[in-house]
């Protein structure tokens, strides 16, 4: 069975100071791993994509990682507005996971000013 | 594009009540996928489907839950009869067909807040 962990699962930040989101999976075969944004009372945006061990994405003040077993979300110099709950899910390659995506618990981040 | 629409966004109903709660996906997309979301368990996938026919249904917990996909533009969830235990918010996403090369990202509404009571 396909197992997302993420940590830690909650994060205060100041602003400007930088940190990493881990999450760990474990899936038959990997076709993807996704991060996802989620603001409260709203549905969760999506951010990033990765495919192979090595890739790496980045979008203003995020960067995403991904080696066999884990993915980073780096927030470099975070600001307010980058408070959320942030989401990492996996999609196996195995033809009968079909679409379906696993999803980790979340990392909530709140960044003070 | 308005994206992934659900109707209603807020609903509260007795223990015992049907339940439906609707989506209508984003134009062109082929795939639609249902979750649930607690505190305790997180975003659970309850059902998808492609081109209007379910693929995967592992995930409804229980016969009380049931799904329809009558056109690609409209779909279902309804639970009946509702119990305490089914409060949560439910999430439609959809999305268009994986090339091969690329997986399509997943879209989601904005979601439905069920209390049972």
């Amino acid at each position: 069975e396909d197992q997302v962990t993420q940590s830690p699962e909650a994060l205060r930040l100041q602003e400007g100071e930088s940190s990493s989101l881990n999450c760990s999976y474990t899936v038959s075969g990997l076709r993807g791993l996704f991060w996802y944004r989620q603001d409260p009372g709203k549905g969760p945006e999506f951010l990033f994509t990765l495919y192979s061990a090595g890739e790496e994405k980045e979008k203003e003040r995020l960067k995403a990682t991904l080696t066999k077993k884990e993915s980073f979300l780096h927030i470099t110099a975070p600001k307010p507005e980058d408070s959320a709950t942030y989401l990492c899910a996996v999609q196996a390659a195995i033809k009968a996971a079909g679409n379906k995506l696993t999803f980790g618990g979340g990392t909530r981040v709140l960044v003070k000013p | 594009d308005a994206g992934v629409i659900q109707s209603p966004r807020h609903e509260v109903t007795e223990m015992g009540q049907e339940v439906t709660l609707r989506c209508k996906p984003i134009s062109g997309h082929d795939y639609l996928f249902w979750y649930r979301q607690t505190m305790m368990r997180g975003l659970e996938l309850l059902i998808y489907f492609n081109n209007n026919v379910p693929i995967d249904d592992s995930g409804m917990p229980e016969d009380r839950f049931s799904a329809k996909m009558p056109n690609a533009s409209f779909s279902t969830l309804k639970i009946q009869p509702s119990e305490p235990r089914d409060s949560a918010v439910y999430f439609c996403a959809s999305s268009s067909f994986w090339t091969g090369t690329t997986i399509d990202e997943q879209y989601f509404g904005p979601g439905t807040r069920l209390t049972v009571t």
